[in-house]
């Protein structure tokens, strides 16, 4: 149980195009789910944390306007990466919140390796 | 969150066990110490998460210090799968999903 899935798992992009990644949980329902960033050589970064049917929380430092997030439903999550840039290629990883025994637990996506040229 | 405090790598032989410390000394009374582990080039995987009492699932054992200060996860029997960075999490308050990601542990297992 708990698997996370993500769509695509790579994707090669011309500069100044967007780029749409999905995350679902394929055996759960995830009211939250969270979307990282994570740069070579670096730990991951949270970049939003978004609860179904309602608008994403950013953290600080992190473009609302440009990585557009969408939790339509409860068990798919939806990251678009506006006008990408070289800088924005990175690792994007999804999490979805689920129940582990007594206590919430993330279960994170296979993460999404975008490269912009 | 609290802080976790983890050293930056690790060395085990195959097939000994594997024993990853890590230090929550500001660890306040209601949160969860979690326990990741992120394989090169793949998102992270849920190893474990205990509050208070040792914790054993198929993948890993927890062991919580009864000051709550500090727990170690312990992989029986490391395998060459096992070399990854292991996350050491304690996320504010009861029931709170936010992760914040340190350095974690990395683990290398020497055939």
């Amino acid at each position: 149980g708990a698997v996370v899935s993500q769509h695509p798992s790579w994707v090669i992009c011309k500069s100044g195009t967007s780029v749409k990644i999905e995350c679902r949980s394929l055996d759960f329902q995830a009211t939250t789910m969270f979307w990282y960033r994570q740069f070579p050589k670096q730990s991951l970064m949270l970049m939003a944390t978004s609860n179904e049917g309602s608008k994403a929380t950013y953290e600080q430092g992190v473009e609302k306007d440009k990585f557009l997030i969408n939790h339509a439903s409860l068990t798919l999550s939806t990251l678009t990466v506006t006008s990408a840039h070289p800088e924005d290629s990175s690792f994007y990883i999804c999490s979805a919140g689920g129940s582990s025994g007594r206590q919430e637990t993330q279960y994170f996506g296979p993460g999404t390796r975008l490269l912009v040229l | 969150d609290a802080k976790t405090t983890q050293p930056p790598s690790m060395d085990c032989a195959e097939g000994r066990a594997a024993n990853l410390p890590c230090n929550h000394s500001t660890i306040s009374g209601n949160e969860y110490v979690y326990w990741y582990r992120q394989i090169h080039s793949q998102g992270p995987q849920y190893i474990i998460h205990g509050l208070k009492n040792n914790e054993t699932n198929e993948m890993a054992s927890l062991i919580i210090t009864e000051d709550r200060k500090s727990s170690t996860l312990i992989l029986p029997h490391a395998t060459l799968r096992d070399t990854a960075v292991y996350y050491c999490i304690a996320p504010s308050g009861a029931g709170s999903y936010q992760l914040t990601f340190g350095k974690g542990t990395k683990l290398s297992v020497i055939p």
